[in-house]
C-alpha cells in the first residue's frame, strides 16, 4: 500500500478563498483523522471519523472549517473563507480500529498551507 | 485545555547518552499511549507504544514506562545516536467512551543529539 495520500503537498492562497484538503486512507482502514500543527498549540486533532461518520468534531475551530468523508477512500477539509491564521501544516491519519482499538495510526504527509 | 502535555519543548543530550522523553496526561479513560517520530517536511512515524495494562515496552534502544497514578509516561532512548535527533510527540487514545478511538497528541519535544 502507498500509505495515507495527500494533495496538494503545498498550496498558497489569498485571504477570502476556498481551500480543499484531501486525503486518501489506507486501504481498509477504518478510522480517519485530520490534524493542524502548529507551534504554538503542536499537533491539534480537528476532526475523526469511524466508519465515514464524523465521531468527534470539537477540534475545528471554526464554522469556517469542514469535513467530509464521502466514501472509505477519500476526505476532504474545507476551508471557506481562509484567513492568515489558518497557515499551517495539516495531516490527515488512518488506522484500523478492529479487532483491537488501540492501534498506532498512520500518517500523511501533509499539506502546508499559506494564506497570504 | 490540553489532555496530554508534554512540558519540555527540547531536550538536547550527547551521542551515546540516554534521552528521556516526559509526557503527562490528564484524562483518565486514556487506556493507550504512543510515541511518534517526527522529522522536518514529513509526517509523523509510530515508534513505541503501551496499553494502560503494562508499567514497561520495550523495543530495542527504545522504552516506554507509565506510571498510572500519576498519569505519566516517558520515552527512553539508550543509546541516543545523532540520527534520533526529531520531534517526539506523545500520544493517548480512550478504548471507551463518547470519543472511543481517538488520538490526542502532546505539543512535542524537539531532541537534538550532538555527536
Amino acid at each position: 500500500d502507498a500509505g495515507v495520500i495527500q494533495s496538494p503537498r503545498h498550496e498558497v492562497t489569498e485571504m477570502g478563498q476556498e481551500v480543499t484538503l484531501r486525503c486518501k486512507p489506507i486501504s481498509g482502514h477504518d478510522y480517519l483523522f485530520w490534524y493542524r500543527q502548529t507551534m504554538m498549540r503542536g499537533l491539534e486533532l480537528l476532526i475523526y471519523f469511524n466508519n465515514n461518520v464524523p465521531i468527534d468534531d470539537s477540534g475545528m475551530p471554526e464554522d469556517r472549517f469542514s469535513a467530509k468523508m464521502p466514501n472509505a477512500s477519500f476526505s476532504t477539509l474545507k476551508i471557506q473563507p481562509s484567513e492568515p491564521r489558518d497557515s499551517a501544516v495539516y495531516f490527515c491519519a488512518s488506522k484500523l480500529g478492529w479487532p483491537d482499538i488501540n492501534t498506532e495510526a498512520f500518517f500523511g504527509q501533509g499539506t502546508r498551507l499559506t494564506v497570504v | 485545555d490540553q489532555q496530554v502535555k508534554q512540558n519540555s519543548p527540547s531536550l538536547s543530550v550527547q551521542e551515546g547518552r540516554i534521552s528521556i522523553l516526559n509526557c503527562d496526561y490528564t484524562n483518565s479513560m486514556f487506556d493507550y499511549f504512543l510515541w511518534y517520530k517526527k522529522y522536518p517536511a514529513e509526517g509523523p512515524t509510530f515508534l513505541i507504544s503501551i496499553s494502560s495494562i503494562k508499567d514497561k515496552n520495550e523495543d530495542g534502544r527504545f522504552t516506554v514506562f507509565l506510571n498510572k497514578s500519576a498519569k505519566h509516561l516517558s520515552l527512553h532512548i539508550v543509546p541516543s545516536q545523532p540520527g534520533d535527533s526529531a520531534v517526539y510527540f506523545c500520544a493517548a487514545s480512550a478504548s471507551r467512551g463518547g470519543s472511543q478511538g481517538n488520538l490526542i497528541f502532546g505539543k512535542g519535544t524537539k531532541l537534538s543529539v550532538k555527536p
